[in-house]
C-alpha cells in the first residue's frame, strides 16, 4: 500500500530537549516536505527536499532541520524545541513539487 | 508565504444540498489544487487543474478556475454526512512548493 508514514504520532516534551520525527515514504518519490499546520494558518511549509541530497527552506525554516540521505526517509530535527513549535507536523511526498501530495497522518507535538 | 485564501471559512448545510467554496490567490500559477482533511488526519488529495483548464469534475466534485480573477471553486453536489471534512486549495507558482490556504470547514447535518 502506498504511504507516507511518520513517527512519533504523538510527543510531549520540554524545552529545549531534541527530537526526531521520521518520515518515510515508499512510493520513490523525488519530492519530499514537511508542514506544520496551526489554527488559522492552514499549512505552512518548514522543508522541502527536490531528490537526495537537495533539500531547501520553505516559508517557516527557523527552528528546524532536514536532511534526505536516502530517497524514502526525510526526518526533521528540531535540535532545540520551544513552545512556539508546539503544532501538528505533516510529511508529504509527491514526484515533482507541483504534483498530488501525498500526506502522512500528521504528528502532534506539544513542547512545555 | 500563504498563496491561497478560502471564503467562507465555515459552512453548515444538511445532507443531500450542494456545497460551494472559494479560493482566491495572489500570483500567477501553473496549477490549483484541492484537498480535503477530516478531523485530526492527514490531507488527501482530490483534483487538480491546470491554468489553461477552466472547469474539472470528478464524481460529485466540480472544480472550476478562473486566471483573470485568480480564483477557483469547489462544488460538492448531493452532499453526505461523510464529507464533512476541512477542504484546502493548494497553489504551485512555479517555485518549487504548494502554497496551502487556511481552509474552509464543511459541516454536512444529518
Amino acid at each position: 500500500e502506498a504511504q507516507v508514514t511518520q513517527n512519533p504520532r504523538y510527543l510531549i516534551t520540554v524545552t529545549g530537549k531534541k527530537l526526531t520525527v521520521t518520515c518515510s515514504q515508499n512510493m520513490n518519490h523525488e519530492y519530499m516536505s514537511w508542514y506544520r499546520q496551526d489554527p488559522g494558518l492552514g499549512l505552512r511549509q518548514i522543508y522541502y527536499s527536490m531528490n537526495v541530497e537537495v533539500t531547501d527552506k520553505g516559508d517557516v525554516p527557523e527552528g528546524y532541520k532536514v536532511s534526505r540521505k536516502e530517497k524514502r526517509n526525510f526526518p526533521l530535527i528540531l535540535e532545540s524545541p520551544s513552545p512556539n513549535q508546539t503544532s501538528l507536523y505533516f510529511c508529504a511526498s509527491s514526484d515533482y513539487s507541483n504534483q498530488p501530495q501525498h500526506f502522512g497522518d500528521g504528528t502532534r507535538l506539544s513542547i512545555l | 508565504s500563504q498563496q491561497g485564501e478560502e471564503d467562507p471559512q465555515a459552512l453548515s448545510i444538511q445532507e443531500g444540498e450542494n456545497a460551494t467554496m472559494n479560493c482566491s490567490y495572489k500570483t500567477s500559477i501553473n496549477n490549483l489544487q484541492w484537498y480535503r482533511q477530516n478531523s485530526g488526519r492527514g490531507l488527501v488529495h482530490l483534483i487538480l487543474i491546470r491554468s489553461n483548464e477552466r472547469e474539472k469534475h470528478s464524481g460529485r466534485l466540480r472544480v472550476t478556475l478562473d486566471t483573470s480573477k485568480k480564483s477557483s471553486s469547489l462544488l460538492i453536489t448531493a452532499s453526505r454526512a461523510a464529507d464533512t471534512a476541512s477542504y484546502f486549495c493548494a497553489t504551485d507558482a512555479n517555485d518549487y512548493k504548494l502554497s496551502f490556504g487556511a481552509g474552509t470547514t464543511v459541516t454536512v447535518r444529518a
